[in-house]
């Protein structure tokens, strides 16, 4: 069954700690990507890598950070630096090329303790 | 910069109403413009996906359709359900140096009320 899973569902972050959202597809997408999605807007793009060991800024990444260690596996750590994390997280992967859809996960909300 | 806009951004209307939902965006340079769904807390579903090629597309009640020189969509539910209640999002891809890049409207959250 393939697809894309995104643990956990939902994450406390307590003030000046890291934490990680993972993100794994099955699909053997090269393109995977990291939103962020607040209450009532778009989805605005974080980080996104279009292959394995390389990975690119999107338009809000201060304060996050990724790998691409692995083809299905894309974390996003959102770091202390990150002063207004609460938010849902959306995972997306694709095949790398214009005319074909993302597929998401189910996300993650963040929340501040 | 590529924008894309939804109006409106809530709908209400009663259950068995034809509706229609209206995206623009305001560079036409782009290889496709999709239509999701998001349910409250969940991911998103696509639901049609425009080529840039291409007018329109159908998949059972939901109709889409494409004007590129005027930077449009629309998305035509018909016979609307309750269960087609959640938020529709429409996306356009474009290419941005070497990357495809896609632009998200904010959505239009929709109730169909039975």
């Amino acid at each position: 069954d393939g697809g894309i899973t995104q643990s956990p569902k939902y994450l406390f972050r307590k003030e000046g700690q890291n934490v990680t959202l993972s993100c794994e597809q099955n699909l053997n997408h090269d393109a995977m990507y990291w939103y962020r999605q607040d209450p009532g807007q778009g989805l605005r793009l974080i980080y996104y890598s279009q292959i394995v060991n390389d990975f690119q800024k999107g338009d809000i990444a201060e304060g996050y950070s990724v790998s691409r260690e692995k083809k299905e596996s894309f974390p996003l750590t959102v770091t202390s630096a990150q002063k207004n994390p609460t938010a849902f997280y959306l995972c997306a992967s694709s095949i790398d090329r214009g005319d074909e859809t993302q597929y998401f996960g189910p996300g993650t909300r963040l929340l501040v303790l | 910069k590529q924008e894309v806009t939804q109006i409106p951004a809530a709908l209400s209307v009663p259950e068995g109403e034809n509706l229609v939902l209206n995206c623009s965006f305001t560079d036409s340079a782009i290889y496709n413009l999709q239509w999701f769904r998001q349910d409250p807390g969940k991911g998103l579903t696509s639901l049609l996906l425009i080529q840039s090629s291409q007018r329109e597309q159908t998949s059972g009640r939901l109709n889409a359709s494409l004007d590129k020189s005027s930077g449009r969509s629309t998305l035509y539910i018909a016979a609307s359900q309750p269960g087609d209640s959640a938020t529709y999002l429409c996306a356009v891809r474009q290419a941005l140096y070497n990357f495809n890049k896609f632009y998200f409207g904010s959505g239009t959250k929709l109730n169909v009320k039975p």
